[in-house]
């Protein structure tokens, strides 16, 4: 079983849909939850980023860590085709090691 | 502009030729590490260091040397690559540690025929 799980996708939906992306991940030692945002042709960049169980909002974008089941999530309001792009999840057990799961694509249509 | 640069962002070259890929950082930052990103496999950790003179192995380190003698480079090293080193490959610091926010360069794509 691999320490962290994503979901590949293609992931398309129409503009202004809500989107859920999840990872899930086996060692319930790990506490530093981070996503990362890769458009086309770019490298990785951090959008959000949580060390504890419950919710974080940014804007148009919240984290969810959900400890209990081992399980995060980031949802998308109001996407836009701007939001198009691969998303990472990225978690750590302690400050020396961060896994990346595989990535989800993403398209938003208009 | 605080930045990661990589050189070059595309090469191709033949089994066997030694090449080097170069990493600079300008934000000094103490945590600097490779990756490369294939498909269905996500990012994956070759090498990284935490300072200058330290560097360890990630979780794909075969084939691969790295260096770290200036706090700012970090070059990635294939003494003699083959068609399985085929991938984009990324550079990324961060201030301190993997969990502090890593900043990205551009990647490489290369491709070894």
């Amino acid at each position: 079983q691999k320490e962290v799980e994503q979901d590949p996708g293609p992931l398309s939906v129409p503009e202004g849909a809500i989107v859920s992306l999840n990872c899930t991940y086996s060692n319930s030692a790990f506490q530093y939850f981070m996503w990362y945002r890769q458009y086309s042709r770019k490298g990785p960049e951090l959008l959000m980023y949580t060390y504890s169980s419950g919710n974080k909002e940014d804007g148009r974008f919240t984290a969810q860590v959900d400890k209990s089941s081992k399980y995060i999530s980031l949802f998308i309001r109001d996407s836009q085709p701007s939001d198009s792009a691969t998303y990472l999840c990225a978690i750590g057990e302690n400050t020396d090691k961060l896994i990346f799961g595989t990535g989800t694509r993403l398209q938003v249509f208009p | 502009e605080a930045q990661v640069t990589q050189n070059p962002r595309y090469l191709i070259t033949v089994t066997g030729k030694k090449l080097t890929v170069t990493c600079s950082q300008n934000m000094n930052h103490e945590y600097m590490s490779w990756y490369r990103q294939d498909p269905g496999l996500g990012l994956r950790q070759i090498y990284y260091s935490m300072n200058v003179e330290v560097t360890d192995k990630g979780d794909v380190p075969e084939g691969y040397k790295v260096s770290r003698k200036e706090k700012r480079n970090f070059p990635l090293i294939l003494e003699s690559p083959s068609p399985n080193q085929t991938s984009l490959y990324f550079c990324a610091s961060s201030l301190v540690r993997p969990t502090d926010t890593q900043y990205f360069g551009p990647g490489t794509r290369l491709t070894v025929l």
